[in-house]
């Protein structure tokens, strides 16, 4: 079975500064992974996905994701945070073949302070 | 605009009761998700659906029960046998099997379900 590891259940970063979210799967062959963002009462909203290929993945807002399979992680990053990244991030996990369900982390909340 | 709807957006029970949560996507999608979510706990997996008329449980799926009869619709039941039934609901849908594996999950905003 899948699972999903996000280490660090709260980081606080300063506007401006560097981020990395870290995440870690466990999984037989090749996944699927996901990054997902989510404010506060709404629901997830896609940041990245990698399926294959080139394992630096470009998402939106400025974010990327760095696949390495040695580690088995997939940690986010962004190099100069905003205020109104301030959310909570799930990493999450998919089967490379014939199942479409989804594993999440149990999330990361970022705090940004001016 | 294509997308999910849920609704309501808060929803208020009395132990006991029964009480159905809505989840509508015009993305023509075939595959629909529920998931719990609580402080701390990430995204459970309640039931899915990859087609019409079949569903599977999750992981959590008991005190719960869904339905599939059109494509666009897949509404949650929570029933006064769920005995911890507070939580915020996420329903999601992806294109489903037949264009891909594991394809991307796309979210409804949720709804926040409090029994009192």
């Amino acid at each position: 079975a899948q699972s999903v590891t996000q280490p660090d259940i709260h980081i606080t970063v300063s506007e401006g500064a560097s981020l990395e979210l870290r995440c870690n799967y466990s999984y037989g062959a090749t996944p699927y992974l996901f990054w997902y963002v989510q404010s506060p009462g709404q629901g997830l909203q896609l940041l990245l996905k990698y399926f294959s290929g080139d394992t630096l993945v470009q998402g939106i807002k400025g974010f990327e994701a760095e696949f390495k399979r040695s580690q088995s992680s997939f940690n986010l990053r962004k190099p100069s945070v905003h205020w109104s990244d301030a959310a909570e991030y799930f990493c999450a996990v998919g089967a490379n073949f014939g199942n479409e369900k989804l594993t999440f982390g149990t999330g990361t909340r970022l705090t940004i302070i001016p | 605009d294509g997308g999910i709807t849920q609704s309501p957006k808060y929803l208020f029970r009395k132990e006991g009761q029964n009480v159905t949560l809505s989840c509508e996507q015009n993305l023509n999608h075939d595959a629909m998700y529920w998931y719990r979510q609580d402080p701390g706990q990430g995204l459970r997996l309640i039931y899915y659906s990859q087609i019409v008329n079949d569903f599977q449980k999750g992981d959590i799926a008991e005190g719960y029960s869904v339905s599939r009869e059109k494509k666009e619709s897949f509404p949650l039941t929570v029933t006064s046998a769920q005995k911890n039934p507070t939580a915020f609901y996420l329903c999601a849908s992806s294109r489903g099997p037949g264009t891909s594996s594991t394809d991307t999950q796309y979210f409804g905003p949720g709804t926040r379900l409090t029994v009192l």
